[in-house]
C-alpha cells in the first residue's frame, strides 16, 4: 500500500495550507498526521482523520474521503514550517507517506 | 509524564551489529505496543516493526525480517532493537514510538516518540 504526498507546499503567512495524502480507498482507513521539525522527533497533530491531541492548535484540522486525506493548516505561522507525514495501517503493517515540506513565506 | 528515552549514538563498521535501547516511563509499560521507525538522512520515515512488551509478541516489516530482533526487559521497562549485518544504507536515526492507546494492535497512532538514536555505518 502506498501513500503519496507532495514533496513541498508553500503558504503565505496567515493564509491556509493544504497538504494531501493519496492512497487507494484511503477513506476506509484511519489517517494520522505527524509534524516533524528539523532535528526533532515527529509529533502527532491529527489522529483518526480529524482529531486533535491536546495542545495542538485548532488551526490544524484533517479530513479523509475517497482516495485522498487532507491536512489543513489555517492562519499559517512561521512556527508551522515543518515536514508533515501521513500514516495509515495496512494489513497489520504501518505505512508512512513520503512527507511534505511546508514552507511559510 | 509519558516519556521514551533512547540510548546514545553509535558508529559501526559494515557487517557489524548494533543495539538501540528505549526506556519507557510514565505509563504501564506492558500495556502499549512499542514500534521502531527509522529515518535515513534527508529521507522520510520507514516503519521497521513492533513489540508488545506484555507478551513480547513481535511483528517485523518484511524488509527487515531476519536482520532485526526486538526484545523487551520488563524489569527496566526497556525495549531493545538489535540489527545485524549492518551496511551503509542502514545509516539513519532510529526512533521508538509508543502506540497511544493501550493494547491497540492496529489502526492507532504514535504518541510519544523517543528522541532518536543516530546510527552511522561506515568503514
Amino acid at each position: 500500500y502506498e501513500l503519496t504526498q507532495p514533496l513541498s507546499v508553500s503558504v503565505a503567512l496567515g493564509q491556509t495550507a493544504t497538504i494531501t495524502c493519496g492512497g487507494n480507498n484511503i477513506g476506509s482507513k484511519n489517517v494520522h498526521w505527524y509534524q516533524q521539525k528539523p532535528g526533532q522527533a515527529p509529533v502527532v497533530v491529527i489522529y483518526r482523520d480529524n482529531n486533535r491531541p491536546s495542545g495542538i492548535p485548532e488551526r490544524f484540522s484533517g479530513s479523509n474521503s475517497g482516495n485522498t486525506a487532507t491536512l489543513t493548516v489555517t492562519r499559517a505561522q512561521a512556527g508551522d514550517e515543518s515536514d508533515y507525514y501521513c500514516q495509515v495501517w495496512d494489513s497489520s503493517t504501518v505505512v508512512f507517506g513520503g512527507g511534505t515540506k511546508l514552507t511559510v513565506l | 509524564q509519558v516519556q521514551l528515552v533512547q540510548s546514545g549514538a553509535e558508529v559501526k563498521k559494515p557487517g557489524a551489529s548494533v543495539r538501540v535501547s528505549c526506556k519507557a516511563s510514565g505509563f504501564t509499560f506492558t500495556s502499549h505496543y512499542i514500534h521502531w521507525v527509522r529515518q535515513a538522512p534527508g529521507q522520510g520515515l520507514e516503519w521497521m516493526g513492533m513489540i508488545h512488551p506484555g507478551g513480547a509478541g513481535t511483528t517485523y516489516a518484511q524488509k527487515f525480517q531476519g536482520r532485526v530482533t526486538m526484545t523487551r526487559d520488563t524489569s527496566t521497562s526497556t525495549v531493545h532493537l538489535d540489527m545485524s549485518s549492518l551496511r551503509s544504507e542502514d545509516t539513519a536515526v532510529y526512533y521508538c514510538a509508543r502506540v497511544a492507546i493501550s493494547d491497540c494492535y492496529t489502526g492507532c497512532w504514535f504518541d510519544p516518540w523517543g528522541q532518536g538514536t543516530l546510527v552511522i555505518v561506515s568503514s
